[in-house]
């Protein structure tokens, strides 16, 4: 079974300009989950897909910072315009639908941002 | 105040060496905890889940105390191949499903 994806793995922009973050859950969960490591710091949730609807977008930084899951499937992450804090490496997560309970997390290899 | 706290580390200890790991968690609403594992420029994957009676696997035991808020991981019998970083996790929500990372403590094991 393939594990969650992500593309691209590195991307290099300057400041100002817009980056789109891919990631490509396993398939058949329900639960998508963005997370951000900046340097020298902890990884920090960002936001919670359930299917398309957004469960949980409070980690969110700004609103430079835009979260789709269309059809609930695959997911992009947008940062419009970039700048230079944002650098760090951006992690999706998946998991299956567990009502009030824990399931697993699985990770993507991340996306490793550094604007200029 | 972080909501995971950890020791970053770094520990050095040879084959054979049992090692231990804490951290402490801030935030008394938290409802489930783990220990993740991530070696150098990978993701983060789950090593095993942390309750409160105590959990056990192979080598690996994780204990949870709620009282204090204080998360443990033993490891019995170290391997070369048990070098990573270990992260300390904490999970609430709606459906528990926002997790809160500690920033990792650093194992090498040499031979």
């Amino acid at each position: 079974e393939a594990g969650v994806t992500q593309f691209p793995s590195h991307s290099v922009i300057e400041k100002g300009q817009t980056v789109t973050l891919r990631c490509d859950p396993i398939s058949g969960h329900d639960n998508l989950y963005w997370y951000r490591r900046v340097m020298g710091k902890e990884i920090k949730f960002l936001l919670h897909f359930v299917k398309e609807s957004k469960q949980d977008e409070s980690g969110m930084p700004n609103n430079r910072f835009l979260a789709e899951r269309t059809g609930g499937t695959y997911s992009t992450l947008k940062v419009q315009p970039a700048e230079l804090e944002d650098s760090g490496v951006y992690f999706c997560a998946s998991s299956k639908t567990g009502g009030l309970y824990y399931n697993e997390q699985f990770f993507g290899p991340g996306t490793r941002l550094t604007v200029l | 105040r972080k909501e995971v706290e950890q020791d970053p580390g770094p520990f050095n200890v040879p084959e054979g060496a049992t090692v231990a790991f804490n951290c402490t968690y801030s935030n008394s609403a938290s409802q489930s905890f783990f220990w993740y594992r991530q070696d150098c420029r990978k993701e983060p994957k789950l090593l095993m889940s942390v309750y409160s009676s105590g959990n056990e696997d192979g080598r690996f035991t994780a204990q949870l105390n709620r009282a204090s808020q204080y998360i443990s991981l033993l490891i019995r019998d170290s391997k070369l191949s048990d070098s990573a970083t270990y992260l300390c996790v904490a999970g609430r929500g709606s459906t528990l499903g926002r997790l809160y990372f500690g920033r990792g403590t650093q194992l090498t094991v040499w031979p």
